[in-house]
């Protein structure tokens, strides 16, 4: 069975551009959430999307968004780029149910420059 | 709101010898779940261990044990026999039964040495 995948690995992005990560949950989960992880700021939730609705969002500027698609897969779009937005971004997808276990891809390494 | 605190930045331990790792969580909820998670240098997130609080059992996987204390508020991690392929950064976690999404501590720096 196939793993949580995320794309692109690498990314490097200059302040004031858009960029868009994209998640592919394991195969019949249903639930993908989006982290944010910083040297300085470590681990932080930005949303979780159920059966293409957003089901939860954290505390992050009207400029991180995202959506999920009818197979699941999810995008995260951020807009006009800051420095501060340099950051691991991790996929976590779920099967459905709020309390089951949670699998991480590897994570997009962004850079704004 | 839910906390989740990791005390310990940074650890190291013999290879072959026991190393415990500490978290406090604060939580409102009632229903909830414990995690630990290992992060290597590849980035991946990896599931260790999980306790759902409403056991009074602790938790084991192999030479990964918790030491859970739910009135203390307490979730440490044992991990016996260590490798050098434990060698990683570990995250507790906390999961809210009325939430969707984890709280995590900031993570404590294990190192084991040949």
């Amino acid at each position: 069975k196939a793993g949580v995948t995320q794309t692109p690995r690498y990314l490097i992005k200059t302040r004031g551009q858009q960029v868009t990560l994209s998640c592919s949950p394991i195969s019949g989960h249903r639930s993908v959430s989006w982290y944010q992880q910083t040297p300085g700021q470590g681990l932080q939730f930005l949303f979780e999307y159920f059966s293409e609705t957003q089901r939860n969002k954290g505390n992050f500027p009207g400029r991180f968004s995202g959506r999920q698609f009818s197979n699941s897969r999810s995008e995260m779009n951020v807009s006009t780029l800051e420095l501060g937005d340099s950051a691991l971004y991790l996929c976590a997808s779920r099967l459905g149910g709020r309390n089951t276990e949670a699998f991480f891809g590897q994570g997009t390494r962004l850079t704004v420059v | 709101a839910q906390t989740v605190t990791q005390s310990q930045p940074e650890m190291s331990v013999q290879e072959a010898e026991t190393v415990t790792l500490s978290c406090t969580y604060d939580t409102s909820e009632n229903n909830y779940y414990l995690f630990w998670y290992k992060q290597p240098p590849s980035r991946q997130m990896i599931l260790v261990i999980r306790q759902e609080a409403y056991k009074q059992q602790n938790a084991t996987e192999n030479r990964f044990s918790v030491n859970f204390q739910k009135a203390a508020k307490s979730f440490s991690l044992k991990i016996s026999d260590s490798q050098l392929g434990d060698t990683a950064m570990y995250f507790c976690a906390s999961l809210g039964g009325s939430q969707g999404n984890l709280i995590f501590g900031k993570g404590t720096k294990l190192s084991v040495k040949p």
